[in-house]
């Protein structure tokens, strides 16, 4: 089945350490997405990639850092330079940039600082 | 700076009521506008619109867009406890999307 796999589901990371988020999709899809969700909010873009080797911030990319180097793969780090990193974070993809047809979410990662 | 707001923020309903989520937006380049539902995890998605007046519908839900007042609204008829979620409003545009803050339904037996 086609889809969005991302890994782990739940992570705990002590503060000042870096964590990596996976993501990893079979839908040939162009576009990939890193959004985090805080309770009571919406999505808010971290980074996005429209095609392998080249990754756009989103609106809260500080303290995030992205790579894509295969079309199948965008994982997210988490560095310490985040201040405030325990959120849940999805990722998805699209056919295109645009998400002119929606998006396709994975499952989640619910990252928590101890 | 591109803003979609939802209202109400939350919504508690008996089974069978009926309810209408907001969402108005103001978003420059607009493309298309989407509504999820997030149960636990992933959102999953439900309609997509791109022009006025239209209505989507699947099964009990429907969804209309009205792109001259900036908004659109998701109707559930005859709600079942399996509709509670948070339904979010994202707006697309070239290269990026912008979501609300969504909505929490939340249906009683």
């Amino acid at each position: 089945d086609g889809g969005i796999t991302q890994s782990p589901k739940y992570l705990f990371r002590k503060e000042g350490q870096n964590v990596t988020l996976s993501c990893e999709q079979n839908l040939n899809h162009d576009a990939m997405y890193w959004y985090r969700q805080d309770p009571g909010q919406g999505l808010r873009l971290i980074y996005y990639s429209q095609i392998v080797n080249d990754f756009q911030k989103g609106d809260i990319a500080e303290g995030y850092s992205v790579s894509r180097e295969k079309k199948e793969s965008f994982p997210l780090t988490v560095t310490s330079a985040q201040k405030n990193p325990t959120a849940f974070y999805l990722c998805a993809s699209s056919i295109d940039l645009a998400g002119y047809y929606g998006y396709t979410f994975g499952s989640g990662t619910r990252l928590t600082v101890v | 700076e591109d803003k979609v707001v939802q209202s109400p923020l939350s919504l508690v309903v008996h089974e069978g009521d009926t309810v209408t989520l907001n969402c108005s937006y103001e978003v420059t380049n607009f493309r298309s506008l989407l509504w999820y539902k997030q149960e636990k995890k992933a959102p999953t998605f439900l309609f997509m619109l791109t022009s006025s007046g239209i209505e989507k519908k699947s099964g009990r839900l429907s969804s209309i867009l009205d792109k001259k007042e900036l908004f659109s609204i998701l109707n559930i008829t005859a709600t079942q406890t399996g509709d509670s979620a948070v339904y979010l409003c994202a707006v697309m545009r070239a290269g990026k999307s912008t979501f609300g803050d969504g909505t929490t339904l939340t249906v009683k037996p």
